[in-house]
């Protein structure tokens, strides 16, 4: 089925080690996009990539990195996990520009940094 | 500041009555208004974009209303399959979108 696909859907870190969430979009679509969704507030913007080659951050970029390999693939880096990173990330993606475009969302990767 | 507050945070239906879920929003330039299903352990669906005060978008039992300051998603003759949260969101920037922290909708049996 066409759509977002993100693996891991569950991970458990410890303070401090590293790990890469990936997402792969089958749509052909320009942007792509990382939010984390805690309990009690909206989904927030981690990173966006506006379109290949492309990364900016968003409203809470601290203490992550991503990387658009190709127009297909986003992923996000946690260098040194903390346990304030623990929440659900959801990868994104949206067709030519944002605007009036719905996105589609992956599953989702449920993160647990003890 | 932008924001966006949706109320009530939970909902509980019985099947057949009909309701409706409210967002409201503060931003300085309007690009679009977005509704979004949630299922647990899922991510969102997308629903609906509404553009325009006056704008209506109807899908099934859902209707999403718009006006200047909120937009209204209106649930007709529920059924339990429609129990999800519903998010909104507001288009503020070309990518600043500003989420809220959705309605938790439960229709019983």
């Amino acid at each position: 089925n066409a759509g977002v696909t993100q693996t891991p859907k569950f991970q458990v870190l410890k303070t401090g080690q590293s790990m890469t969430l990936q997402c792969a979009q089958d749509m052909n679509h320009n942007s792509m996009y990382w939010y984390r969704q805690d309990p009690g507030m909206g989904l927030r913007l981690i990173y966006y990539s506006a379109s290949e080659g492309t990364t900016d951050k968003g409203e809470v970029p601290n203490g992550y990195n991503v990387s658009r390999l190709n127009k297909r693939e986003f992923s996000l880096r946690l260098e040194s996990a903390a346990p304030s990173q623990t929440s659900v990330y959801f990868c994104a993606s949206s067709g030519a520009g944002p605007v009036g475009y719905g996105y589609t969302f992956g599953s989702g990767t449920r993160l647990t940094v003890v | 500041e932008d924001q966006v507050t949706q109320s009530p945070e939970a909902l509980r239906l019985q099947e057949g009555e009909s309701s409706s879920l409210n967002c409201s929003y503060t931003v300085s330039g309007l690009r679009g208004l977005f509704w979004y299903r949630q299922d647990p352990g899922k991510g969102p669906e997308f629903l609906f974009t509404l553009y325009s005060a006056g704008e209506e978008k109807e899908k099934e039992r859902l209707k999403a209303t718009l006006t200047k300051k909120e937009s209204f998603l209106h649930i007709t003759a529920p059924k339990p399959e429609d129990s999800a949260t519903y998010l909104c969101a507001v288009q503020a920037g070309t990518y600043k979108y500003i989420f809220g922290t959705g309605t938790r909708l439960k229709v019983l049996a």
